[in-house]
């Protein structure tokens, strides 16, 4: 699995929109963008996933730019339970066995 | 979707003692996953944990300290033996019900070893 990078920390204001990037300058044609995020002292979920085109879900929208080196993951109101890490990960599934490669992640701090 | 249950939730323990980690899922899936977090830190992949065989061991683990079981497709275990201060850390288990989408992961398993 390919590697991403994303910044070490971010602040928002709650009711206010995160875009929250991810830089993944080596992605594959097959490599899929996958998000999670862990709350405190809790394990991680699932928030959203992509190939090429944007995706929103319940909880989040995904942007993935035109030639996939980079996505950003957005929440367009911030609460305060959204203050958590957030991972980037690129999973190929011709693959992969099913593991996920996390790296360091964005901290996310909520601000009332 | 599925449901994790993982036990205990948290221990504290003597150095040189052992401990299992159960990991329970409220549906059969083909493998299981076993990761570490250290503190402060993010996610490392252990193992993989296929029911029938042998668990496949990330570079830096190995089966004497980490003896895995998977006696059936809801079912797994993971030891933590020989415990010394440097095991302390979050023990999580998950599972992909369906491959390449989402992943479920446990609430973990806080171990503290003095």
């Amino acid at each position: 699995d390919a590697k991403t990078t994303q910044p070490n920390s971010m602040e928002s204001n709650e009711e206010e929109p995160v875009h929250l990037p991810c830089n993944h300058s080596t992605i594959s044609g097959t490599d899929y963008i996958h998000w999670y995020r862990q709350l405190p002292s809790q394990g991680p979920e699932y928030v959203i996933h992509g190939l090429t085109s944007n995706v929103n879900n319940r909880m989040a929208s995904l942007a993935i730019a035109e030639d996939r080196k980079s996505s950003t993951l957005i929440l367009h109101r911030a609460t305060l339970r959204d203050a958590a890490v957030y991972y980037c990960i690129l999973r190929d599934y011709g693959g992969s066995q099913g593991n996920l490669i996390f790296g360091k992640g964005t901290k996310l701090s909520v601000k009332p | 979707s599925a449901v994790i249950s993982q036990k205990p939730s948290r221990d504290i323990c003597q150095r040189g003692t052992s401990l299992t980690i159960q990991c329970q899922v409220d549906s059969q899936v083909t493998m299981m996953f076993w990761y570490r977090q250290q503190p402060g830190q993010s996610l490392t992949l252990i193992a993989t944990a296929n029911q029938g065989s042998e668990a496949t061991y990330e570079s830096g683990f190995v089966i004497d300290k980490f003896p895995i079981s998977r006696p059936n497709l809801t079912f797994s275990t993971l030891t933590v033996s020989n415990m010394s201060p440097e095991d302390s850390s979050i023990y999580l288990c998950s599972v992909e019900p369906q491959r390449g989408t989402e992943a479920f992961f446990g609430q973990g398993t806080r171990l503290t070893v003095v």
